[in-house]
């Protein structure tokens, strides 16, 4: 069973904090996938890493930076947190460009 | 760029009558797309996949070509449905990640 862990349920940052998000996999899987989930707004992607230390950029990385030193964890870094990186954050993973995606639990962050 | 579109935030029905969840995709190359689920306080999953062409919990869904679209539909709606729906797309080719739609809540009334 695969498995996507997220290493907090909820978070509380003030605004400027360097906040660290951190996200596991169990399954070997080459690709894994930082998204924003807003109401209205679907999942944006945040950056993607197909391969150890290779990122990509989404749709919307400003404010953004990932790290994936190990293959089963990427990390999403919010450098200086602001009010609006309030939101629930997805990590995702899949073996290949074509197939299934598996969801992590979700981080509800909210900035103060 | 590619592009997917649920034309409904919010979708209603009675228990028991037919559903369809609109998707409209755009992109120039041959996508694979998808249907995932979010049940509420769940993650969200895989529902299914254009590919496979199989039905999942009596859902189906056909990829027009000609049109553009993905529909989700269901004959007979369970209250058990209900849930937030997101179609989902990819590229096939180069490292885009999965492209999703804004969504459609899904409300089955008893």
């Amino acid at each position: 069973d695969v498995k996507v862990t997220q290493s907090s349920r909820y978070l509380v940052k003030r605004t400027g904090e360097k906040v660290f998000l951190e996200c596991v996999q169990d399954m070997d899987h080459e690709n894994m996938f930082w998204y924003r989930q807003d109401p209205g707004l679907g999942l944006r992607l945040i950056y993607f890493s197909y391969d150890v230390k290779m990122k990509e950029k989404g749709d919307i990385p400003e404010g953004y930076s990932v790290s994936r030193e190990k293959k089963e964890r990427f990390s999403l870094i919010l450098e200086s947190a602001s009010t609006n990186q309030t939101s629930m954050y997805l990590c995702a993973s899949s073996s290949g460009l074509n197939t299934e995606a598996f969801f992590g639990q979700g981080t509800r962050l909210t900035v103060v | 760029a590619q592009r997917v579109t649920q034309p409904e935030k919010l979708l209603s029905v009675f228990k028991g009558a037919p559903v369809e969840l609109k998707c409209n995709y755009s992109y120039s190359g041959s996508p694979e797309l998808f249907w995932y689920v979010q049940y509420s306080r769940q993650r969200l999953q895989l529902l299914l996949r254009h590919i496979s062409r199989e039905s999942i919990k009596g859902f189906t869904a056909d990829l027009n070509k000609g049109e553009t679209s993905f529909h989700l539909k269901k004959p007979f709606a369970q209250e058990e449905d209900s849930a937030m729906y997101y179609c989902a797309l990819h590229s096939g080719g180069g490292a885009d990640g999965l492209t999703f739609g804004k969504g459609t809540h899904l409300i089955i009334q008893p």
